[in-house]
């Protein structure tokens, strides 16, 4: 399996302010054949399923804020927002879908407002 | 619109059995993967497995692999999820997942919270 390392655990950003979540694959999701990362980002709040944010490492999923947005290639990729809101309290995933039928999940980054 | 509408919360005893569902409406239930995702309490996402309700072709995460069962019945629709004698360990919230081949799933039920407990 494709293992996915976020840093950090958690995250405290003031309202306002950019917050940055790293994300890195133990190999490459990168497709040659289509030149697509195969990297989605999920926001998930208490009581609630994972909501898709961010597909193919940079696309953003319709009705998606753009203060978020997604970059990286490869193995090394970067969740931004670029204004923290209080409604983007939340526990916010990465996903690997390169390997579609065992797709892998990072272990969560814990957002919160300081 | 679509919709993954899963069964409602379980309480359990270690041992007993269960199945769980998840009926998907608003498109051609046998046209897309179906994938469970377990979130044991105050953790992360864990990918459990994966049907094609059109053939029936099922993957398993070798976490999961002959711990549970995933099936299907494209006549209702209806994706499952099953444990032969439950663990006071599986307790968790249970979501299903549809995406197509090469996507990510864009589509989640609303959870299916387990409970075993003696």
């Amino acid at each position: 399996d494709i293992v996915m390392t976020q840093s950090p655990d958690s995250l405290a950003v003031s309202l306002g302010e950019r917050a940055t979540i790293n994300c890195k694959s133990s190999q490459s999701v990168l497709y040659s054949s289509n030149n697509k990362n195969y990297l989605a980002w999920y926001q998930q709040k208490p009581g609630q399923p994972p909501k898709l944010l961010i597909y193919w490492a940079s696309t953003r999923e319709s009705g998606v804020p753009d203060r978020f947005s997604g970059s990286g290639s490869g193995t090394d990729f970067t969740l931004t927002i670029s204004s923290l809101q209080a409604e983007d309290v939340a526990v916010y995933y990465c996903q690997q879908y390169y390997s579609t039928l065992s797709i892998t999940f990072g272990q969560g980054t814990r957002l919160e407002i300081k | 619109e679509v919709q993954l509408v899963q069964s409602g919360a379980e309480v359990k005893k270690p041992g007993e059995s269960l199945k769980i569902s998840c009926k998907g409406s608003g498109y051609s239930f046998t046209s897309y993967w179906i994938g469970w995702v377990r979130q044991m309490p105050g953790k992360g996402l864990e990918w459990m497995g994966i049907i094609y309700p059109g053939d029936s072709d099922t993957r398993y995460s070798p976490s999961f692999q002959g711990q549970v069962t995933i099936s299907a019945d494209k006549s209702i629709s209806t994706a499952y999820l099953q444990w032969s004698s439950l663990k006071a360990s599986d307790t968790a919230m249970y979501y299903c997942a549809r995406h197509a081949l090469g996507s990510s799933p864009r589509y989640w039920g609303q959870g299916t919270l387990v409970t075993v407990s003696s």
